[in-house]
């Protein structure tokens, strides 16, 4: 079975900032998914992005940009320009691209409690 | 819907008494899952259905735990004599069928359970 592990349990950064979270997974597959999530206080987790293990090109949506590393099995959210609201847990999960779905499909790390500070 | 709903928002109940969390996936959505979520944890699996298939039940904690999908759309949680441990968010997400899964799950609020 895939693990998913987020090594960061919290961090804190000053708006504006740029912010990194860490991601590591372990597979042996080749095709499968890989997302980062998002949940605010309010309790919602919101998809933030996903990249498909084909993909070498790095996905990116607005100020939210990920660095993945295949080879390292690594995937890493960059933050830019941090705001106030980005303050959530972040959640790494990983999906295999032909997953069954289940206890086979996402698998999720334990998240990272991110704060921004005014 | 628009969206995955779920209810009740919040609920306390009496240790030993049996609770029921409702969640509506978005219309159209054929897979279904159940998460348990406890304080400062990620996400624990707990059941899935996908369309009229079996559910997937591996992740259930206890033969107290149960849960059904009527008419392959509402899904019922149910937890009897509940205990301490169980409190927790329950958290509920559906997705589409297995041709056009992207792996995208799409999630409700949850239903944060407090059990005294």
């Amino acid at each position: 079975a895939q693990t998913v592990t987020q090594s960061q349990p919290e961090m804190s950064v000053q708006e504006a900032e740029t912010v990194t979270l860490s991601c590591t997974y372990d597979t042996s597959e080749n095709n499968y998914y890989l997302f980062w999530y998002k949940q605010p206080p309010s309790r919602q987790m919101i998809l933030v992005i996903r990249q498909e293990a084909y993909k070498q090109q790095n996905a990116t949506e607005n100020r939210f940009s990920v660095n993945f590393q295949k080879a390292a099995k690594s995937f890493s959210l960059k933050i830019s320009d941090s705001q106030l609201g980005d303050t959530a847990m972040y959640f790494c999960a990983f999906s295999y691209m032909y997953s069954g779905g289940g206890a086979d499909g996402l698998t999720f790390g334990k998240g990272t409690h991110l704060i921004i500070q005014p | 819907g628009a969206g995955v709903s779920q209810s009740p928002s919040n609920k306390v109940t009496e240790k030993g008494k049996d609770v029921e969390l409702r969640c509506d996936p978005i219309s159209g959505h054929t897979a279904l899952y159940w998460y348990r979520q406890s304080l400062g944890q990620g996400l624990e699996f707990l059941i899935y259905f996908q369309g009229n298939s079996a559910p997937d039940k591996s992740g259930l904690p206890s033969d107290r735990f149960s849960a059904e999908r009527t008419g392959g759309s509402v899904s019922t949680l149910t937890i009897q004599r509940t205990q301490q441990e169980d409190s927790a968010v329950y958290l509920c997400a559906s997705s589409l069928g297995l041709a056009e899964n992207t792996g995208e799950l799409f999630f409700g609020e949850g239903s944060r359970l407090t059990v005294l």
